[in-house]
């Protein structure tokens, strides 16, 4: 079974609007990790935001905010604010709990392709 | 940030010759690195945990004698592809932690491989 899913290949919004890119995980640990990352056409990974399955509230990071809902396992990316620069690819991923040699790998969903117009 | 900085960025070689990535650590010192690979429009699939001062561990179905990796210090992880074919062209990228494995996961600027 896929640890990571994100259903939207592609998203569009306006600019200045806010976007909200999907992602549900699958695991049985209880100590884990949730990561978005933007990878823009250059290749590089940039961090986004942080959760972890402990915290209590939602995290933030600027015009990033994660829509954490445990029961449902999923962890939405909203992004507020659209600016032009957002478009790229977005991943979700996770980082499970335990011991290991793999302990800190992060697994990745497919992404999503989010392009901000004018 | 932590910075991780991966070389070369793109590199362009001949079927049959070896490529070798380096991915280092700038800021801090990292026992253990993650090496992935990326096909176009494809989502980043781990290949091998680089650990420093002993051997890697290989993801299923990845050969471990064409995708060589070495961890010899606490700040560089190498990934040498030997005798590359066309079908090993792809994007690969590096991972560390700054601060332990709970910690935020910083990626190197990744190298784009073309095998002709």
């Amino acid at each position: 079974a896929q640890k990571i899913t994100q259903t939207q290949p592609g998203m569009f919004v306006q600019e200045k609007e806010a976007v909200t890119l999907d992602c549900t995980y699958d695991t049985s640990d209880p100590s884990y990790g949730l990561f978005w990352y933007k990878q823009p056409s250059s290749g590089e990974m940039i961090f986004l935001i942080y959760q972890g399955s402990y915290d209590q509230q939602n995290a933030t990071e600027g015009r990033y905010s994660l829509n954490f809902q445990k029961a449902r396992k999923s962890a939405n990316l909203v992004i507020s604010a659209s600016q032009l620069g957002d478009s790229a690819m977005y991943f979700c991923a996770m980082r499970e709990g335990g011991r290991g040699s793999t302990l800190g790998r992060l697994y990745f969903g497919r992404g999503t392709q989010l392009t901000v117009w004018p | 940030g932590a910075v991780v900085s991966q070389h070369p960025s793109w590199v362009i070689c001949k079927s049959g010759t070896s490529v070798k990535i380096e991915c280092r650590s700038l800021d801090f010192q990292a026992t253990t690195m993650f090496w992935y690979r990326q096909f176009p429009k494809q989502s980043l699939m781990l290949m091998a945990t680089s650990n420093e001062g002993s051997k890697a561990t290989y993801e299923q179905g990845v050969e471990k004698d064409k995708f060589l990796i070495n961890h010899a210090s606490l700040t560089l992880s190498t990934l040498t592809v030997t005798s590359a074919h066309p079908e090993d062209s792809s994007f690969y990228i590096c991972s560390g932690y700054s601060s332990g494995v709970y910690s935020e996961a910083f990626f190197g600027q990744g190298t784009r491989l073309t095998v002709v």
